[in-house]
């Protein structure tokens, strides 16, 4: 595609409920990146994506999170038992391993709130 | 640990005038650098990329430069308009993946007509 693409744009869940944020990267991006961004906070790193595997999860704030790439493309990150502290903005991002390595192209974001 | 930080945290000015946007970090050992600029409920859009090689890139009206040494970078904008209003974020990697982009806390930019 285009650009990154990140659905839903908004969720809204009830305290305790699953939900899973789905991010299609730009086409032949190996690299995919899990970021989290809190009301009045900076970008959070959560999980880090080359190919399907996961070099760097050390982001992840708990074990009610986990994420799974499939076929180096698409990429589902899910929050078990949400909380309220887990409402945030949640963004993906794709990169290229190329000329310009490591530079990164975001998606306009899912929005979770959890009541 | 690496800290980034950005200074003003706010910025206001009035259409036309050039301004500087400060980066400073606190691990010089950078892969590369790169400026982002945010739209209130958007997301990041990449504005410029420095490799830790590289001195300064420039993009329009957008220049940034990077100071590896002494652990800064400044996003320089000439003749400012209103729709460069946005937050501006400055964004590190230590890793040559380009994984764990340290972020700091963003500049917000109004450009008053």
């Amino acid at each position: 595609g285009a650009g990154v693409s990140q659905s839903p744009s908004n969720k809204v869940t009830e305290k305790g409920k699953d939900v899973e944020l789905r991010c299609d990267p730009i086409s032949g991006h190996t690299a995919l990146y899990w970021y989290r961004q809190s009301l009045g906070q900076g970008l959070e790193f959560l999980i880090y994506f080359q190919g399907n595997s996961a070099p760097d999860k050390s982001g992840l704030p708990s074990d009610r999170f986990s994420a799974e790439r499939t076929g180096g493309s698409v990429s589902t990150l899910t929050i078990q038992r949400t909380q309220q502290e887990d409402s945030a903005v949640y963004l993906c991002a794709s990169s290229f391993w190329g000329r310009n390595t490591g530079e990164l192209f975001f998606g306009e974001g899912s929005r979770l709130t959890v009541l | 640990k690496q800290e980034v930080t950005q200074i003003p945290a706010a910025l206001s000015v009035p259409e036309g005038e050039n301004l500087v946007l400060n980066c400073s970090f606190t691990d010089s050992a950078i892969y590369n650098l790169q400026w982002f600029r945010q739209d209130p409920g958007k997301g990041l859009t990449s504005l410029l990329l420095i490799q830790s090689s590289q001195r300064e890139q420039t993009s329009g009206r957008l220049n940034a430069s990077l100071d590896k040494s002494s652990g800064r970078s400044t996003l320089y904008i000439a003749a400012s308009q209103p729709g460069d209003s946005a937050t501006y974020l400055c964004a590190v990697s230590i890793e040559t993946s380009g994984s764990r982009l340290t972020f700091g806390e963003g500049t917000q930019l109004t450009v008053n007509p």
